[in-house]
Parts: structure tokens; sequence; C-alpha cells
């Protein structure tokens, strides 16, 4: 299984602010993914991160407000631009592994938009 | 798009008592996973079921993919298991791995 770091693990901001996630996996990944978890909800995919071509965003989310970045197979940023507090949630990165077909989690990034 | 639904929402245990968690799909899927949530927030895969039987430890799974649902059984609970168990599915239309949720069913298992 593939070993996935995230920084921050949490942070508190103030709202109009923009705050940058990032997610480091052990080995190199085709797939990469950014997932929203509000407070006492389930998961919802915000994007895919592809390398070297454009995030492919799920309805509900857009660049302006998610840029993501995907220099390389094993790392992946998402920025939360113009925070608002209802921002406020788990940020998750996750990863695709083809030889289980199975999807692991970094352990999230909570933040908190006041 | 696919529709997960899991039942039920809130579950509390005894230690030591079974338990059978539900997951309802609208449409056939690829890839079916189960995920532990732990009260820290991260998340773990259980299994990957699209279809068949799986066991490991104390938990089970089981996906009948004809009749569209995954069953998660969890034996001789303990108070470690208590957390979110969320169901996901990845849509056969869909791109390879984006998964979708269920709501997630929240056990609390008391000493």
């Amino acid at each position: 299984s593939a070993v996935i770091s995230q920084k921050p693990s949490r942070d508190i901001c103030q709202r109009g602010t923009s705050l940058t996630i990032q997610c480091q996996v052990d080995s190199q990944v085709t797939m990469m993914f950014w997932y929203r978890q509000q407070p006492g909800q389930s998961l919802t995919l915000i994007a895919t991160a592809n390398q070297g071509s454009e995030a492919t965003y799920e309805s509900g989310f857009v660049i302006d407000k998610f840029p993501i970045s995907r220099p390389n197979l094993t790392f992946s940023t998402l920025t939360v631009s113009n925070m608002s507090p209802e921002d406020s949630s788990i940020y998750l990165c996750s990863v695709g592994s083809l030889a289980t077909d199975t999807q692991y989690f970094g352990p999230g990034t909570r933040l908190t938009v006041l | 798009g696919i529709q997960v639904e899991q039942s039920p929402p809130d579950l509390i245990l005894q230690e030591g008592a079974n338990s059978t968690l539900r997951c309802n799909f609208s449409d056939s899927v690829n890839n079916l996973q189960w995920f532990h949530q732990n009260p820290w927030g991260q998340l773990i895969n259980l299994f990957y079921i699209p279809s068949g039987t799986k066991q490991n430890g104390r938990l089970s799974a089981t996906t009948v993919a004809t009749e569209r649902y995954s069953l998660l059984y969890i034996s001789s609970s303990q108070t470690t298991d208590s957390g979110v168990y969320f169901c996901a599915v990845e849509d056969s239309g869909a791109g390879s791995y984006q998964l979708t949720f269920g709501k997630g069913t929240k056990l609390s298992v008391i000493p």
C-alpha cells in the first residue's frame, strides 16, 4: 500500500485568505485525487489531479476556487482560495493502486476558517 | 450519477456483539470498497469487494452485484471498532477510481 503524507495536518485561517495543502506519496502513482469532507458529512470528490495537464474538476468545484498542481507522479497541491467559513472541512488526498484496485487516503488536513 | 445508501446511519453496540452494515447502490459498479474512518479522521481501506465474499479477521464483507448491495459484518466488536464506516463505489460509466461515497454508518462500541 502507498504511504501518503499531507501538510499541514490542521490549520485555522481567516476568511479571505488562501491555504495550500501538500500531498506527498512514497511511490509514483498515476491517479491522485482530492476529496472534501464537511463536518459530519461524507466525502465528496473535488478533482482528479493529472500529471502534466490541468486537473479535472467535479460538478460544483472550479479551478479558481480550488487550483491544483501536479508537478510529478509523487506530489500534488490543493489550494483553497478566498476562504469563507463554509470551506471549513477536512481535505484528503488519495491515490489509486492499479495493483490492488484499491484507493488509499492521506491523513487529511483539518481546516477551520474563522 | 450513482446513488449510494448506507444503513443504519447510527449503531450502538455492547462490546462483544455482532453487527451487519448495509450498502445499496443504484447502478452497476466496477469497484466497491469499504472504509473505516477512525475518531482521528484517518480513512482505512477495509475491503475491495466489487463482488463475492472476503474475510479479514473479525470483519467480513459480501457484495451481491446483481442485486446491487454489499454487507459488512463485524463480529465480536471491540471499542477500537468505533468510528464511521463508509461504502464507496466506482460507477462503471465513470472515470477510473472516481469513488462515490455513501453517508456512512457511525458505530459506537461501548464497554
